[in-house]
């Protein structure tokens, strides 16, 4: 079955990117129907979309984040990328991917992973 | 503050029934359809209910959705102590133009 797994710097400096990749299995990305989301979830608080990016290459993102946020797919590697420039303290979040489906249902996600803003 | 909104917490006891709302707008809730998640401390959020009532393959018949005007309802029915976690509820918002959550509730299992 399709499984999802993050990777990429776990610190970032503020005003720099951040940078992270998620590898898909199980599944290609270039299939009809899938969409690759990420999302966040700073400590304690709860989930905040931060977008995603369809097989077809058309993406939406949250408007709030839109300005700082690339989502790209490398479909030879069957993989998507997201990018988040000019982070703050604020960006401080573990990042999911997801599969979204359907009518925005998110039904695979990846482990998760902490990435930190700091000096 | 979360376009969504969701009881910070709710309790009940072991093998009772709870119910989790999430009240929204005819911009997100009104017009979109509703998912729930699932969530325990340290791993990702999970899919319990899609299209406001579906349940994906292997979640129990135990938790339902539905959604009626504005607000959506999760019901879980014969509670377990594994039960106890945060759940989330989410919709597209056309004004947004985007994904919104509910900012959680923590279910606590007496």
């Amino acid at each position: 079955q399709l499984q999802l797994q993050e990777s990429g710097s776990g610190l970032v400096k503020p005003s720099q990117t951040l940078s992270l990749t998620c590898v898909v299995s199980g599944g290609s990305i270039s299939s009809g129907g899938y969409s690759g989301s990420w999302i966040r979830q700073p400590p304690g608080k709860g989930l905040e979309w931060i977008g995603y990016i369809y097989h077809s290459g058309n993406t939406y993102y949250n408007p709030s984040l839109k300005s700082r946020v690339t989502i790209s797919v490398d479909r030879s590697k069957n993989q998507f990328s997201l990018n988040l420039r000019s982070v703050t303290a604020a960006d401080t979040a573990v990042y999911y991917c997801a599969n979204r489906s359907g009518f925005d249902a998110f039904d695979v996600w990846g482990q998760g992973t902490m990435v930190t803003v700091s000096s | 503050q979360s376009v969504l909104t969701q009881p910070p917490s709710v309790s009940a006891a072991s093998g009772q029934k709870v119910t989790i709302s999430c009240s929204g707008s005819s911009s997100n809730i009104g017009n979109n359809y509703v998912c729930w998640y699932q969530q325990f401390p340290g791993t990702a959020p999970k899919l319990l209910i899609y299209d406001n009532n579906k349940r994906p393959s292997g979640i129990p018949d135990r938790f339902s959705g539905s959604k009626s005007g504005t607000s959506a309802t999760l019901v879980i029915t014969g509670l377990q102590t594994g039960d106890e976690a945060d759940y989330y509820c989410g919709t597209w918002d056309s004004s947004l133009s985007g994904v919104v959550f509910g900012g959680g509730t923590k279910l606590t299992v007496l």
